[in-house]
Order: structure tokens, then sequence, then C-alpha cells
């Protein structure tokens, strides 16, 4: 258990619905990143937050996929209008520095 | 970002020590070299980080180049735990990069 934790660990959701995933990240931590790992993949990295401003987000982050971290805590990852190829692993990592600290990650699968 | 190339897959005996290397001669002179793990079904977990010098930590050595051009992650003795995927990854001093994980080195050991 690294610290951080994600809910739900699992989601499944019929193409269309809108689907929303937690990240709680170790408290004193003010950096936050949400990556997305498909089959056979390495984590591909989604958005950044610096407390509360996210401050990056990768092209793959369409505009149905929103992120948000009201006061520097907790994360939210919202999808709207789920599609077959948004089934993935979604992860989330905390860190002061250098070294992350992951989450269990929540797996979506889409119908 | 620095680009790193690693074997897809390595296999190792139980109890022998195993040296899974990466290559990422792109690297920027900043960058310090991380390195994860990723077990069945977890997220990443840290194993270990250095700049120029040599490391040890309770869980692996790093072992990087003079150039840092490549580095190689030891384990002293595997065992069946150690069964994960492997991955290095550049990153800077403050933490923060919108890095992309490699497929990373698949490491299987055998009883």
């Amino acid at each position: 258990d690294t610290g951080v934790s994600q809910n739900p660990r699992h989601k499944i959701t019929k193409r269309g619905q809108n689907v929303t995933f937690r990240c709680d990240p170790i408290s004193e931590h003010n950096r936050l990143y949400w990556y997305r790992q498909t089959l056979g993949q390495g984590p591909e990295f989604l958005t950044y937050f610096q407390n509360e401003a996210q401050l990056e987000k990768s092209r793959l982050l369409s505009d149905r996929f929103s992120a948000e971290r009201p006061k520097g805590s907790f994360s939210t990852l919202e999808i709207q209008r789920t599609e077959q190829g948004d089934s993935a692993m979604y992860l989330c990592a905390s860190s002061l520095a250098g070294e992350r600290f992951f989450g269990p990650g929540t797996r979506l699968t889409v119908l | 970002d620095a680009k790193t190339t690693q074997p897809n897959s390595m296999e190792s005996n139980e109890e022998e020590p195993v040296h899974l290397p990466c290559n990422h001669s792109t690297i920027s002179g900043t960058d310090y070299i991380h390195w994860y793990r990723q077990l069945p079904s977890q997220g990443p977990e840290y194993v270990i980080h250095g700049l120029t010098s040599n490391v040890n930590n309770r869980m692996a050595s790093l072992a990087i180049a003079e150039d840092r051009k490549s580095s190689t992650l030891i384990l002293h003795r595997a065992t069946l735990r150690d069964a994960a995927v492997y991955y290095c990854i550049p990153l800077n001093s403050g933490g923060y990069q919108k890095v992309t994980f490699g497929i990373g080195t698949k490491l299987q050991v055998i009883p």
C-alpha cells in the first residue's frame, strides 16, 4: 500500500455513459498525475496538477475527459460519453519531488 | 522527452542476480534516471533513482554509465516476487515531466 487510494477499483459501463473516478493522494504531496494504461503497454501520461492547478494535459485527453483537483487534495477524472476505446486502467500518482507513488488503479470496461 | 530502450523480456533463475539494461542516449544533463516496476494487476512501484553515481537501496542497485547514456538495474538475488515489468524513465530534478512509460522489460523468474 503506497498511501494513494483510488475508487472505484473496477467500473463497468455502457457506451455513451459518463463515469467519474476519484484519487486520494498522500496528504502532503502537492503533485498529482493521471495516467492511462492499456494491455501490454506502459502507463501513458494524461494530466498533471500542482496543488489545485492543472498545469499540463496530454493530447490524449480529448474534450470528453476532464480532471479536477479542488483545494489541492483529492482529484477526480471524468469521462463523458464513454467509448469502447476508453477501456483501460486509469492510474493516479502523487509526489513531492521525483519519486512517484502510484495508486492501485481503476479498471474501466466499456461495453 | 528523452527516449529509452529496454529489452522486451528477460529471464532469471531464482536466487541469481539479474541485470536489467536501459539505454537513454538522449537524456539531458539534469535528468535523473528512475526505475519503477509493476507487478500484475497493481500500479507501478518506485524502485530506485540516480543521477551520476551508482546507487544502492534495500530493493536494488543502480549502475549508471559514465556518459549517462545507459544504466543497469541490478537485483542481487531474484525472488519470485521480483517477477514484474521494469521501467526506466528519465525525470528532471523537479520531478515534473509529462513522461509516458515505455513498454518496459518483463522479468520472468524461474524457480
